[in-house]
């Protein structure tokens, strides 16, 4: 999984297969999640988010856990498609509009 | 349709010269940031402004300058002081309270 300071790890997925992608935060003081998708030349997008009150949401093909023990944060995207080839960024709030991102996992589809 | 956006999409700089990079959000945002992204790494903060004419260093800030004379507007100017400019630059803007960001398509500034 990400985390700050390494250089970017890949995973290489099958088509129709889950995926599942891995975040470590740092600050135990963090109250609020999001998850970004970046693809190639682009501006991130948000694909979902979570507030420390719980521990699974659950979107469109995709649910990210939020381990709080272990500070850990997955995503996980289900029947993964070639669409879903991109840079994924785990980010960390401890409130007042800051946001600590993590280095990202690039995740390749393979047809 | 609400959205920001960043202009031009691709910037050339001559070694000496300062180039200033475009940020404008029709979102109502109060807070805009600027990021750096270089390849295979993640984001690191430049500047960010909570309220227009504010705004406050980052990680980076060394090199760059900004305004924020105007709510929707937060340009960006790389100064000759960079020594490293190439890079891929993101804005992103958000509204108090809600902690996450809307981000802009990315400037790729490239020095020739």
């Amino acid at each position: 999984g990400e985390s700050v300071g390494l250089h970017l790890p890949t995973l290489s997925v099958q088509e129709g297969d889950n995926s599942i992608i891995n975040c470590a935060y740092s600050n135990s003081a963090s109250d609020y999640f999001i998850w970004y998708k970046q693809e190639s030349g682009k501006g991130p997008q948000f694909i979902i988010d979570i507030r420390s009150n719980m521990d699974k949401r659950q979107g469109q093909r995709v649910t990210v856990l939020l381990n709080k023990t272990v500070k850990h944060l997955s995503l996980q995207i289900a029947a993964t498609q070639p669409g879903d080839s991109a840079v994924y960024f785990c980010a960390e709030s401890p409130g007042a509009n800051n946001l600590f991102f993590g280095t990202g996992t690039r995740l390749t589809v393979i047809p | 349709d609400g959205g920001i956006t960043q202009s031009p999409k691709y910037l050339f700089r001559k070694e000496g010269q300062n180039v200033t990079l475009s940020c404008e959000q029709n979102l109502n945002h109060d807070a805009m940031y600027w990021y750096r992204q270089d390849p295979g790494q993640g984001l690191r903060l430049i500047y960010y402004s909570q309220i227009v004419n504010d705004f406050q260093k980052g990680d980076i800030a060394e090199g760059y300058s900004v305004s924020r004379e105007k709510k929707e507007s937060f340009p960006l100017t790389v100064t000759s002081a960079q020594k490293n400019p190439t890079a891929f630059y993101l804005c992103a803007s958000s509204i108090p309270g809600n902690y996450g960001y809307t981000f802009g398509s990315g400037t790729r500034l490239t020095v020739v």
